[in-house]
């Protein structure tokens, strides 16, 4: 079975743009989560998305965002991007369990550097 | 509030080495899941190992082995007889099961191992 995957693998913006991250999830799994890694404040939840539907999101500014299509393929958005958005962006994908945290399988990750 | 902890920053070790992780949580639920993780230097995460809270037996995989201790919040994680190729930031996480409203994870920050030749 394929794992988690995402594109691109690394990504140069400047300062102001926007950017669109994509992760394709293992085949069967339904939950996609985003989660960004910095030196400075190590691996940190973005959000999380079920059917289409966001469950969670994690401490970030609206800058951020994302969506689930129907085949449970998940993109991630950058707005007005800023330097410290700099970071390795991981997705990861599970089966979702009813009522228990499911193991979740991590993508290669999108390096992005904004200059 | 959750929260994770892992002390050791960086561990160098010379091959064939025993070496252990140490992770301790804190947590307001009674029932959640504890993780460990190892990032090599491709940067994707590897799963290790999940557990839940009501299942405190120690596992052993090979070379490495687990020790979940509820009394003393911790779930720490040895290697016997390192090789180069363990060598590789690990990462422990915790998730609350909230009913199954999430699937968040928080975790630590990580502890580099290195193991020489």
């Amino acid at each position: 079975k394929a794992g988690v995957t995402q594109t691109p693998r690394y990504l140069i913006k400047t300062r102001g743009q926007q950017v669109t991250l994509s992760c394709s999830p293992i085949s069967g799994h339904r939950s996609v989560s985003w989660y960004q890694q910095t030196p400075g404040q190590g691996l940190q939840f973005l959000f999380e998305y079920f059917s289409e539907t966001q469950r969670n999101k994690g401490n970030f500014p609206g800058r951020f965002s994302g969506r689930q299509f129907s085949n449970s393929r998940s993109e991630m958005n950058v707005s007005t991007l800023e330097l410290g958005d700099s970071a390795l962006y991981l997705c990861a994908s599970s089966f979702l369990l009813a009522g228990a945290a499911d193991t979740q399988y991590f993508g290669p990750g999108t390096r992005l550097t904004v200059l | 509030a959750q929260k994770v902890t892992q002390a050791q920053t960086e561990i160098s070790v010379v091959e064939k080495e025993d070496v252990t992780l140490d992770c301790v949580y804190e947590t307001r639920d009674t029932t959640y899941y504890l993780f460990w993780y190892k990032q090599p230097p491709s940067g994707e995460l590897v799963f290790l190992i999940r557990r839940n809270s009501f299942d405190e037996q120690n596992e052993i995989s090979g070379r490495y082995s687990w020790n979940f201790q509820k009394s003393t919040s911790s779930f720490n994680f040895t290697i016997t007889a390192s090789q180069v190729v363990d060598s590789a930031v690990y990462f422990c996480a915790l998730s609350e099961a909230d009913g199954g409203a999430t699937n968040k994870l928080i975790f630590g920050t990580g502890t580099l191992l290195a193991v020489q030749p």
